[in-house]
């Protein structure tokens, strides 16, 4: 069973739209949630962390349902430079630090002008 | 800003030879991990490390594997006998530790090549 399962995309779209990506993740006892992105032969780069309450920060929107064991991300007036993989991230706490990530196989993303 | 930092950024090795790869964490960081990404497939971690041990290992960690951190600043993972499917990507992060403070930071990884 995966761990973590996103829709590997790829998601086109033009300069100036909104995309959203989904994640689920099967661990119930996770609890540290995260969106990295990842260019090509690059290394993952902490994206945001994602709260319960959900959390903004500028034109990206993260979202946890904890019930249905759900991750989102919105990406508000994209820009070429979103093109990117997005990863979706979850890991248990283990006592002062995080346990192992587990990383989804990620989203593409290509913004064209 | 502090970063990871790995090397060498490529390493090509023959089939049945060791390699150690190398990383710098974070200087105040206390917990530190190896992830590897074969092309086109996810991060999977390795192995975490913390106080000179480690503390938890995937499956894929098996005993031709091990981690050292052989001085005050450097973060070693050494592969004994390389096999061709250990050709991936191979990550270091570190972590400052303490619930609010837990973001692994990644370096730039190194490229291994077994031929």
């Amino acid at each position: 069973r995966k761990e973590v399962e996103q829709d590997p995309g790829p998601f086109n779209v033009p300069e100036g739209a909104t995309v959203a990506f989904n994640c689920t993740y099967s661990n119930s006892a996770s609890q540290s949630f995260f969106w990295y992105r990842q260019d090509c032969r690059k290394e993952p780069k902490l994206l945001m962390s994602v709260y319960s309450s959900g959390n903004e920060d500028g034109r990206f929107t993260a979202q946890l349902n904890r019930a249905s064991q759900y991750i989102s991300l919105l990406i508000r007036d994209s820009k070429l430079s979103d093109s990117a993989t997005y990863l979706c991230v979850v890991a248990p706490d283990r006592g002062s630090t995080l346990g192992r990530l587990y990383f989804g196989r990620g989203t593409q993303l290509t913004v064209w002008p | 800003e502090p970063e990871v930092t790995q090397t060498p950024s490529h390493q090509v090795t023959q089939m049945g030879q060791e390699v150690i790869l190398r990383c710098v964490p974070i200087s105040n960081h206390l917990y530190f991990y190896w992830y590897r990404q074969i092309l086109g497939q996810k991060v999977e971690f390795l192995v975490s490390f913390y106080n000179n041990e480690i503390s938890e290992k995937s499956e894929i960690f098996d005993d031709q594997f091990s981690v050292e951190r052989p001085d005050g600043s450097n973060f070693t993972l050494k592969i004994r006998s390389t096999k061709l499917e250990d050709s991936a990507m191979y990550f270091c992060a570190s972590s400052e530790g303490g619930i609010a403070k837990n973001i692994q930071y990644f370096g730039a990884g190194t490229r291994l090549s077994v031929l």
